[in-house]
């Protein structure tokens, strides 16, 4: 199994562009979640899903959409990029009910100039 | 919303010494996950618990759900155990680990 999977690594985007983080598991899990990491701060969680066709908002959705047509694939889109979504992005994923662990892919370094 | 608030933040200690990294919540939860963040930025899960303890090789974690706290110890520490250390929690009412909430870290480094 190749786990949970995120591209690209490292991006560089300008202010008003937009893009698509992927990120994709192998487990069959159920439940996914996008987090950004900020200096100094933990983890914060953007979108999550508890299934395919099943999304929801987490505490810092402005921004960012999120669609889940499959158990594999939980995209992350910026729409229209601005310099305070200069982050570290995690894609995690775990089974349900409550699985003891919670798979998180290597993250993606967003860079909006 | 639940506050995670972890101590110390930074932690510096030579090979060998006994560590302890702690961890509360305001609000009641269902189970609290410690993580550990490489140097590199990779995150691995390393406990989930939801009362008493549980032990995997030199680490141990501990919970008190009374008092809202949560420690884990690492014995005989060692230079790879140079990481940081996450604490996080789901909230009572949530049936996965979908939605965590997330303290700060405590970075760890241990030297020779």
């Amino acid at each position: 199994n190749a786990g949970v999977t995120q591209t690209p690594k490292f991006q560089v985007l300008k202010t008003g562009q937009s893009m698509t983080l992927q990120c994709a598991q192998d487990m069959n899990h159920e439940y996914m979640s996008w987090y950004r990491q900020d200096p100094g701060m933990g983890l914060r969680l953007i979108h999550y899903s508890v299934g395919a066709g099943i999304t929801d908002q987490g505490e810092v959705p402005n921004g960012y959409n999120v669609s889940r047509s499959t158990t594999e694939d939980f995209p992350l889109r910026l729409l229209s990029a601005a310099p305070s979504q200069t982050s570290v992005y995690f894609c995690a994923s775990s089974q349900s009910p409550a699985q003891e662990t919670q798979y998180f892919g290597p993250g993606t370094r967003l860079l909006v100039l | 919303k639940n506050e995670v608030e972890q101590s110390p933040q930074n932690l510096t200690a030579q090979e060998g010494e006994f560590i302890t990294i702690n961890c509360s919540y305001s609000v009641g939860i269902s189970a609290l996950h410690w993580l550990q963040q490489h140097p590199g930025g990779g995150i691995v899960s390393l406990f989930m618990l939801s009362s008493g303890k549980k032990k995997h090789g030199r680490l141990i974690a501990t919970i008190n759900i009374q008092e809202k706290h949560s420690s884990l110890h690492i014995t005989a520490s060692h230079p790879r155990d140079s990481a940081v250390y996450i604490c996080a929690v789901r909230n009572t009412g949530d049936f996965g680990n979908e939605k965590l909430t997330f303290g700060t870290g405590t970075r760890l480094t241990i030297i020779p």
